[in-house]
């Protein structure tokens, strides 16, 4: 089984839906992330946490929220999807001792 | 000016050949440095992290100039399977910055 799982896979969506994409973990590690990528932008960080309590906003946060729900979930919200956030969407996990991230397989999401 | 960047090429290389990549991060207070591997449409997984002293994993070297703040990756007798594109990251314990990777086909 993957450590890092992200639902759902695909998702096509109309603009000015509400969308939440999640992240669930088995590593047992404290801090989440949450990026986008694009062709020719690399990845970008849209939010981190540290911890259950503890919310970060990334390079790019504008539009996006996130909740963590849990040691081992982490979502990401879109409140009002636009054709911009059309993107790959990954979620990562890293340990205390090590910056080392490990990717889940990614959420396509396309919006019209 | 990007944090990190890289050549994006493509490098199309026979099997067989030696290819080297390069990079540059601009923050000098980056602790941390990675190569990873992204195959097409997949998730990136970790190559090797890269240390000041150099180091290698079997066809794969890795060095770090925290002078020049230049971080390079070889791969020596390309594979088929080598075929991906390399991200070159830098960063610290809070954030990990991204290059926009090399594309690398290997020919057979």
């Amino acid at each position: 089984d993957a450590d890092v799982t992200q639902t759902p896979r695909n998702r096509i969506t109309k603009t000015g839906k509400r969308i939440m994409l999640e992240c669930s973990q088995t590593k047992g590690h404290d801090r989440m992330y949450w990026y986008r990528q694009d062709p020719g932008l690399g990845l970008r960080l849209i939010y981190y946490s540290f911890d259950v309590k503890d919310i970060n906003k990334g390079e790019i946060s504008d539009g996006y929220s996130v909740s963590r729900q849990a040691q081992a979930k982490f979502s990401l919200s879109l409140e009002s999807a636009i054709p911009n956030q059309t993107a790959l969407y990954f979620c990562a996990t890293s340990d205390d001792s090590t910056d080392t991230q490990y990717f889940g397989p990614g959420t396509r999401l396309t919006v019209l | 000016r990007k944090e990190v960047e890289q050549d994006p090429g493509p490098f199309n290389v026979p099997e067989g050949a030696t290819v080297a990549f390069n990079c540059t991060y601009s923050n000098s207070a980056s602790q941390s440095f990675f190569w990873y591997r992204q195959d097409c449409r997949k998730e990136p997984k970790l190559l090797m992290s890269v240390y000041s002293s150099g180091n290698e994993d079997g066809r794969f070297t890795a060095q770090l100039n925290r002078a020049s703040q230049y971080i390079s990756l070889l791969i020596r007798d390309s594979k088929l399977s080598d075929s991906a594109t390399y991200l070159c990251v830098s960063g610290s314990a809070r954030q990990l910055t991204f290059g926009s990777g090399t594309q690398l086909t290997v020919l057979p």
